[in-house]
């Protein structure tokens, strides 16, 4: 099982939808997570931390799962600036390599 | 303040040259990290340093590979006699510590060797 997994879409959605992406660790002792954002030829970003409680930061919302091991980001109001890939990211603090994992990422497309 | 940089930003070379790479990270960030991306696939991790601790290099895919990092900031990435399949995007991160911590990406270079 790879250690984060993603659907890779992608998610061709109308302006004004709502959309949610999800992803899966297989690390049951990963502490910490994360949504980049990466546009097309450019670096990855952050967009958001996840925390246990869930967290929203506008029109995103970030919740996360332990118990099934899977992280959600749910964007409402999907805006065409919106379009770019969305990367999951764990922290596994006993992987013993890097720190930060990172998923291959879902495609998002909103279209006007 | 600044991000982290990165030189040059484009780079084609010949099959069979060596080539650096430069990293320079946000000041104060102790930990360094470089990745490589393929057209349309995920990030690759390669290496990453950690204060003056011994890098981690688990993640170089041949001994053609190899890094270093100069008084604990900037960072060279060199990778000896090109091959084809070495034509990607190199991305070098940094954060204030490893572990937890949001890392910040630089530009990257995108690699082409012919």
């Amino acid at each position: 099982r790879k250690e984060v997994e993603q659907d890779p879409g992608p998610f061709n959605v109308p302006e004004g939808a709502t959309v949610a992406f999800n992803c899966t660790y297989s690390n049951s002792a990963s502490q910490s997570f994360f949504w980049y954002r990466q546009d097309c030829r450019k670096e990855p970003k952050l967009l958001m931390s996840v925390y246990s409680s869930g967290n929203e930061d506008g029109r995103f919302t970030a919740q996360l799962n332990r118990a099934s091991q899977y992280i959600s980001l749910l964007i409402r109001d999907s805006k065409l600036s919106d379009s770019a890939t969305y990367l999951c990211v764990v922290s596994p603090m006993n992987s013993g390599n890097t720190p930060l994992v990172f998923g291959k990422g879902t495609r998002l497309s909103v279209i006007a | 303040g600044a991000g982290v940089s990165q030189s040059p930003s484009n780079k084609v070379t010949e099959k069979g040259k060596d080539v650096e790479l430069r990293c320079d990270p946000i000041s104060g960030h102790t930990a360094l990290y470089w990745y490589r991306q393929s057209l349309g696939q995920g990030l690759e991790f390669l290496i990453y340093f950690q204060g003056n601790s011994a890098p981690d290099k688990s993640g170089l895919p041949s001994d053609r590979f190899s890094a270093e990092r100069t008084g604990g900031s900037v960072s060279t990435l060199t990778i000896q006699r090109t091959q084809q399949e070495d034509s990607a995007v190199y991305l070098c991160a940094s954060s204030f510590v490893a572990g937890a911590d949001e890392q910040y990406f630089g530009p990257g270079t995108r690699l082409t060797v012919t």
